[in-house]
C-alpha cells in the first residue's frame, strides 16, 4: 500500500467552526507533513512531523493545530480560520531522512466563508 | 534556505523529448535534488532525485551539473499524461526531509 489517504476530500466552515482534517498512511514512514497551497501557486510546508513529535513549525498560526496521535495519522485541527486560510492542505509522508521520496495525499479543498 | 529556479512554462509535442532546466546556485554539498510534478487537480507526485551523479529511473532521467549549480529533468518521451507543473526542489540535509518548493515550470504537451 504506497497510498496516503486524506479525508474530507472538501471542507466548507465559517469562520467560527472548529474543524479536523484527516491523514493517514500505512507504509509505515515515521515523518508526516501538512503542506498548504493556494490557487496556481507552490505547495508551502507547514508542519513536519518526526517519529511522532513536532519537529518543524514553519512559524503557523495558532489557529491551525497538528496532531501525531500515532506513526500511521496525522491531523490538523482547525479553529477561528479567516477567509485567507481558503486553500488546498496536503499531506505527505515519508521516511525521515535525505533523499527519500514523499509520497503526498490528494488534499483537502478548504474553503472558509 | 537554497532556491531553486524554473522557467514558468515549456511546450513540447507528444512523444518527443523533453529537457527541463532548473538553477540552484546557492545548494550546499549535502543538499539532494528532487524533482517532483503536480497533475491537475492531485497531489504533488514524485519523479527522481539525486546528490552527485546522473539518475535514471523509468519515469525520467536527471542530469547534475559538475558543479551541483544547475540540473535538467529529461523526460525521454513525453505524453499527453506528463502535462503538468514540474518542480525541482532543494531537500535539505538533516532528518526532516524539509522540502523547499520553487515556482515550478507548467509543461504542455501538443499532440
Amino acid at each position: 500500500d504506497t497510498e496516503v489517504t486524506q479525508t474530507p476530500k472538501h471542507l466548507v466552515m465559517g469562520m467560527t467552526n472548529k474543524k479536523s482534517l484527516k491523514c493517514e498512511q500505512h507504509m509505515g514512514h515515521r515523518a508526516m507533513y501538512w503542506y498548504k497551497q493556494k490557487a496556481k501557486k507552490p505547495p508551502e510546508l507547514m508542519f513536519v512531523y518526526s517519529y511522532e513529535k513536532l519537529s518543524i513549525n514553519e512559524s503557523v498560526p495558532s489557529r491551525f493545530s497538528p496532531e501525531c496521535p500515532n506513526s500511521s495519522l496525522l491531523n490538523l485541527h482547525l479553529h477561528a480560520l479567516q477567509p485567507e486560510d481558503s486553500a488546498l492542505y496536503l499531506c505527505a509522508s515519508s521516511q525521515p531522512f535525505e533523499g527519500n521520496e514523499q509520497f503526498f495525499g490528494p488534499g483537502t479543498r478548504l474553503t472558509v466563508l | 534556505d537554497a532556491k531553486t529556479t524554473q522557467p514558468n512554462s515549456m511546450e513540447s509535442n507528444e512523444e518527443e523529448p523533453v529537457h527541463l532546466p532548473c538553477n540552484h546556485s546557492t545548494i550546499s554539498g549535502t543538499d539532494y535534488i528532487h524533482w517532483y510534478r503536480q497533475l491537475p487537480s492531485q497531489g504533488p507526485e514524485y519523479v527522481i532525485h539525486g546528490l552527485t551523479s546522473n539518475v535514471n529511473n523509468r519515469m525520467a532521467s536527471l542530469a547534475i551539473a559538475e558543479d551541483r549549480k544547475s540540473s535538467t529533468l529529461i523526460l525521454h518521451r513525453a505524453t499527453l499524461r506528463d502535462a503538468a507543473v514540474y518542480y525541482c526542489i532543494l531537500r535539505v540535509s538533516s532528518n526532516t526531509g524539509k522540502l523547499i518548493f520553487g515556482q515550478g515550470t507548467t509543461l504542455q504537451v501538443k499532440p
